[in-house]
């Protein structure tokens, strides 16, 4: 089955960027989303179809996206961005199965 | 105001069934395609199935087919989840999201429901 990537664990001091990562075959091919989810809480979107940004999402989120490859960068992390960060794509074989990858905890202290 | 409440979760034996419901406000129920994600304690975000909007397509993880149904009333605005023979790594928090498949991504979700299988 299809799989996304995250690495486990980011940390970064207040004001530093910081970069999360997404691998997955079909990436290329697909959009990606990210979801911002904190304690408790249920899932925000914070970046769609790559690198847009919602309305209300401060301007230091932002997306990209390099081959298999895509990033959520937060630029000059606030405190209150440490939360679980997970991105989302459709399968490679189905475009009507949703897929997210394992989920990315950033810690911002 | 997008609202998702969802209902229905409580504590079921292993091999149970349970119904969750979706209630929905605030949008054109009609017009878009809906999905339900899960969340096991501590663990991470699951698509679990999706719907489009006139229930013509449908589409289950594979930890779920054959064992779940999705379904939706458009007259009620309303998506449920039928599940049957529960296990108990079926154990999560249950959320409703709009959005299904590559047209339409989840971008409103509620607060969840919680369902516990256990004997």
């Amino acid at each position: 089955s299809y799989e996304l990537t995250q690495p486990p664990s980011v940390s970064v001091s207040p004001g530093q960027t910081a970069r999360i990562t997404c691998s997955g075959d079909a990436l290329p091919k697909k959009y990606a989303y990210w979801y911002q989810q904190k304690s408790g809480q249920a899932p925000v979107v914070v970046i769609y179809e790559d690198n847009k940004r919602p309305s209300g999402i401060p301007v230091r989120f932002s997306g990209s996206t390099s081959g298999t490859m895509v990033t959520l960068t937060i630029s000059g992390a606030q405190v209150e961005d440490e939360a679980d960060y997970y991105c989302y794509s459709t399968d490679s074989s189905d475009n009507h199965r949703g897929v997210f990858g394992g989920g990315t905890k950033l810690t911002v202290l | 105001e997008v609202q998702l409440v969802e209902s229905g979760g409580s504590v079921e034996r292993p091999g149970g069934s349970l119904r969750l419901s979706c209630a929905t406000s605030g949008f054109s129920f009609n017009d878009f395609g809906m999905s339900w994600v899960r969340q096991a304690p501590g663990k991470g975000l699951e698509w679990v199935s999706g719907i489009n909007w006139d229930g013509g397509s449908t589409a289950y993880a594979d930890s779920v087919r054959g064992r779940f149904t999705i379904s939706r009333d458009n007259a009620k605005n309303s998506l449920y989840l039928q599940m049957n023979s529960l296990r108990a790594e079926d154990t999560a928090l249950y959320y409703c999201a709009r959005g299904y498949g590559s047209g339409s991504y989840l971008a409103y979700w509620g607060q969840g429901t919680l369902v516990t299988v256990s004997s």
